[in-house]
């Protein structure tokens, strides 16, 4: 079965630094899709950054990058230039690429981010 | 963009009342919505995966007989919590994708139940 593993429980950052959060997971698939999400306290799920397994140029949103190693089934989330808006809850998933019901998302469990001012 | 309408954003009810929460997709059809069940401080849990026109399939541990799941049409799932109890107390989740396999899953706002 698929997991996915955060293994930093917090995170904290000061305000204009940068920050990884490390994630890894677990698949015999060799298609699949990563994802980094981000909760706020108002608890919305917002979507940072995806990455399809098939690509190997990592992706890049902004201020936000991943470091895709699909070799190791490592998949880290850096934010640059960290802003206080930044804190939240960060989850990484992982995603099967076919439809139905294959298509849940599987939440590591998270790293709470914390940016200092 | 897409967005995933879910109501309501919040419920207090009293043990033994059952509850229904609403998810709808506002500008695209969903042929799957998932269920996540998320309690304070910890990750998201997979309930159940609503098909339209099918029986939802349940995640191993949850009771289908308790979280009963509708997906009538492409807009519209609903959970209902039967014979709610203060355990069933939590944050719940749905989730949609459009019919493009490589779209994201677009998340609803949740709500909070509450049960007394």
């Amino acid at each position: 079965a698929q997991t996915v593993t955060q293994s930093q429980p917090e995170m904290s950052v000061q305000e204009a630094e940068t920050v990884t959060l490390s994630c890894t997971y677990d698949t015999s698939e060799s298609d699949y899709y990563l994802f980094w999400y981000k909760q706020p306290p108002s608890r919305q799920m917002i979507l940072v950054i995806r990455q399809e397994a098939y690509k190997q140029q990592n992706a890049t949103e902004n201020r936000f990058s991943v470091n895709f190693q699909k070799a190791a089934k490592s998949f880290s989330l850096k934010i640059s230039d960290s802003q206080l808006g930044d804190a939240a809850m960060y989850f990484c998933a992982y995603r099967f690429p076919y439809g139905g019901a294959t298509n849940k998302l599987i939440f590591g469990t998270g790293t709470l981010l914390a940016v200092q001012p | 963009g897409a967005v995933v309408s879910q109501h309501p954003s919040w419920v207090i009810c009293k043990s033994g009342t059952s509850v229904k929460i609403e998810c709808r997709s506002l500008d695209f059809q969903a042929t799957t919505m998932f269920w996540y069940r998320q309690f304070p401080k910890q990750s998201l849990m997979l309930m159940a995966t609503s098909n339209e026109g099918s029986k939802a399939t349940y995640e191993q541990g949850v009771e289908k007989d308790k979280f009963l799941i509708n997906h009538a049409s492409l807009t519209l799932s609903t959970l209902t919590v039967t014979s709610a109890h203060p355990e069933d107390s939590s944050f719940y989740i749905c989730s949609a994708r459009d019919s493009l396999g490589s779209s994201p899953l677009h998340f609803g706002n949740g709500t909070r139940l509450t049960v007394t």
